[in-house]
């Protein structure tokens, strides 16, 4: 089962807003609406920050937002702030042999 | 306050068995899947394997079939990972985490295993 493909880095301006792509296929992204983003900073555990393809945690700033379309989900991050900084994964329940795979993970980076 | 904490990392040789485990409190573990989350050392995040909240169904990633088990024990609020025949490529941070489907909503800050000669 091959991770899923994200692109290694984005980087925005304070203030504006960026996408992250997260592409799988039919039997992952495609197949479930069980789709879901975390944020690590360095050397911390991950953070959900995005369940079910678009909902939002409890306590999650509304600046993030999650869909998908096909076999790609998408996270938003609007207003870029410096916090935001930080290594972004897409997760994604597989019809595989493996159940659950993660993405490639994309290093956001705020100019 | 819910809290994970993930003990047992080491340093072993290759072909070394190792047993991780997660203590859990500050919710109720017995309503909750569990799975085991790993980082190589610069790399991303590899699901490992699940089970379930009864302990009965268990899922492991292709790779990790037949030398890595897992298990819970409710009494003790606890979560397992019994690693066997060690290899480099096991080397990692290995997570422990709550898990409903796709959502890892709750982590540990994770235990390190490093498999060398």
């Amino acid at each position: 089962q091959s991770a899923l493909s994200q692109p290694s880095s984005v980087s925005g301006s304070p203030g504006q807003s960026i996408t992250i792509s997260c592409t799988g296929t039919s039997r992952d992204v495609g197949a479930y609406n069980y789709v879901s983003w975390h944020l690590q900073y360095p050397g911390k555990a991950p953070k959900l920050i995005i369940s079910d393809v678009s909902y939002r945690p409890s306590g999650v700033s509304p600046r993030f937002s999650g869909s998908k379309s096909g076999n790609t989900a998408s996270l938003t991050i609007s207003g870029l702030q410096a916090e935001d900084e930080a290594d972004y994964y897409c997760v994604s329940r597989t019809s595989g042999t493996t159940p659950y795979v993660f993405g490639t993970g994309t290093k956001v980076t705020v100019l | 306050e819910v809290q994970l904490v993930e003990s047992g990392g080491d340093v072993v040789q290759p072909g070394a068995s190792l047993r991780l485990s997660c203590a859990i409190s500050g919710f109720n573990f017995r309503s909750y899947w569990m799975s085991w989350v790993r980082q190589a050392p610069g790399q991303g995040l590899e699901w490992v394997a699940n089970i379930d909240a009864d302990g009965r169904l268990q899922e492991f990633a292709d790779s990790l079939k037949g030398r890595f088990t897992i298990s819970r024990d409710t009494a003790k609020n606890s979560l397992y990972l019994q690693m066997n025949s060690l290899r480099a490529e096991d080397t990692a941070v290995y997570y422990c985490a709550t898990q409903s489907w796709a959502n890892f909503a709750y982590w540990g800050q994770g235990t390190l295993v490093t498999v060398s000669s």
